[in-house]
């Protein structure tokens, strides 16, 4: 069974910088899982950030920002804001099967 | 505009079944892959199912497949997921969302609550 893995949760400053990573039980995540992250807040539905490892959605923030690093995927957040706090999940493909990470909690502090 | 507006959720006796929809609007639904998603309470997303825009290509979650189908009417731009064999570990949130081609997942409706409990 695939597990996709992020950390489970992180704080940062308003302000500041982070990045949330993405790992694949499978090995190195690869532009080939085509990464995509996803923001959610407390009773909301999911929010697209970010396809195909890097691209962004036309809503996205400007300071959401994807890549590959260190054999996973990653979300980085650069100037953090307060409105920023929420449950980051990052999705990868599997050959015909999308697999989401299990969630980070992001706290601005 | 685009909007996907789920329905048909609702409470569900264990080994029944029901049929989830996706109404879509503001987009050419035929030329879009589809996606559902769900979350239990208080747990994490996790992928169900997709399909292409001409219905001739699926895929599923290990957890769902041979019990849930997922199609779509183009000519009523609605997406379905019809669910059989329910467990109560199926119970969750189920949202409906518009592929990005095939590399990725865009827009999310708000969701329809599915509760398997006798």
């Amino acid at each position: 069974q695939t597990v996709v893995t992020q950390e489970p949760s992180l704080t940062v400053s308003p302000g500041g910088t982070v990045t949330l990573t993405c790992a694949s039980s499978t090995g190195a995540v690869t532009s080939g899982y085509y990464p995509n992250w996803f923001q959610q807040k407390p009773g909301q539905a999911p929010r697209a950030l970010i396809y195909s490892t890097d691209n962004k959605h036309s809503w996205t923030p400007a300071r959401f920002s994807g890549s590959l690093l260190g054999g996973k995927g990653a979300l980085t957040l650069s100037g953090v804001q307060p409105e920023d706090e929420a449950e980051y999940y990052c999705l990868l493909y599997y050959g015909g099967v999308w697999v989401f990470g299990g969630g980070t909690k992001l706290t601005v502090l | 505009e685009v909007q996907l507006v789920e329905s048909g959720g609702g409470l569900v006796q264990p080994g029944g079944s029901l049929r989830l929809s996706c109404a879509a609007s503001g987009f050419t639904f035929s030329s879009y892959w589809m996606h559902w998603v769900r979350q239990a309470p208080g747990k994490g997303l996790v992928w169900v199912s997709r399909i292409n825009g001409d219905g001739s290509s699926t895929s599923y979650a290990d957890s769902v497949k041979g019990r849930f189908t997922i199609s779509r009417d183009n000519a009523k731009n609605t997406l379905y997921l019809q669910m059989n064999s329910l467990r109560g570990e199926d119970t969750a949130m189920y949202y409906c969302a518009r592929g990005v081609g095939a590399t990725g997942v865009g827009y999310w409706g708000q969701g329809t609550l599915v509760t398997v409990s006798s």
